[in-house]
């Protein structure tokens, strides 16, 4: 199956501080990527669908100016979580859907964010 | 009602056992099917993708669809520790639907 990688898995930072994430498609070009939140032991929230060269749409009750996305690239989709607070502590899941119009995602590795 | 229903267990079975896990759905529209695997902190990985009603076999994992009750399964046959997870559903109504409607996943853990 085709391959997406988070960087970085984990990562803790102060509160007010920003952190971005990053969300490769390895082996395909995805003009579309998709951006999770988990809670503990709850099913994921999709926040926002990324968009290659175009603005991010996102899902209701989503902070955008918050939670900012950009798809510079076919390859490429970044998640920063800006002036983070600690309830933005979670688990964020990127995806991409399959090549050639098959309806199965690739999920990346996911990033544990801890603010303190 | 949620789209896409999923009893969140945990469910707890002893190895070689046969596991079963389900979904059920409100969208009768929905026609791709997929089970995921989500081991703790990790990103879910696809287990099975299934088309319309019918069943799918791959090793010890048997993916079944019955549209007319909009109801699927996920066996698992000898269930080994290895298993122990948290088993996503996740459906869609197009092959290049943006979206995937996810159940709560199952936390299943498979005891030596």
């Amino acid at each position: 199956g085709a391959v997406v990688s988070q960087h970085p898995s984990w990562v803790i930072c102060k509160s007010g501080t920003s952190v971005k994430i990053e969300c490769r498609s390895l082996d395909f070009q995805a003009t579309t990527m998709f951006w999770y939140r988990q809670f503990p032991k709850q099913s994921l929230m999709l926040m926002a669908t990324s968009n290659e060269g175009s603005k991010a749409t996102y899902e209701q009750g989503v902070e955008k100016d918050k939670f900012l996305i950009n798809h510079a690239s076919l390859t490429l989709s970044t998640l920063t979580v800006t002036s983070a607070h600690p309830e933005d502590s979670s688990f964020y899941i990127c995806s991409a859907r399959s090549p050639q119009g098959k309806p199965e995602a690739f999920f990346g590795q996911g990033t544990r964010l801890t603010v303190v | 009602q949620k789209e896409v229903e999923q009893d969140p267990g945990p469910l707890s079975v002893p190895e070689g056992a046969i596991v079963s896990l389900n979904c059920t759905y409100s969208n009768s529209a929905f026609q791709y099917f997929m089970w995921y695997r989500q081991y703790s902190r990790k990103g879910p990985e696809l287990l099975m993708y299934t088309y319309s009603s019918g069943n799918k076999e791959d090793g010890r994992f048997t993916a079944q669809v019955d549209k007319s009750s909009k109801y699927i399964s996920l066996f698992i046959r000898d269930s080994q520790p290895s298993d122990s997870a948290t088993y996503l559903c996740a459906m869609s109504v197009y092959a290049g639907a943006n979206n995937l409607f996810f159940g709560t996943g199952t936390r299943l853990t498979v005891i030596p």
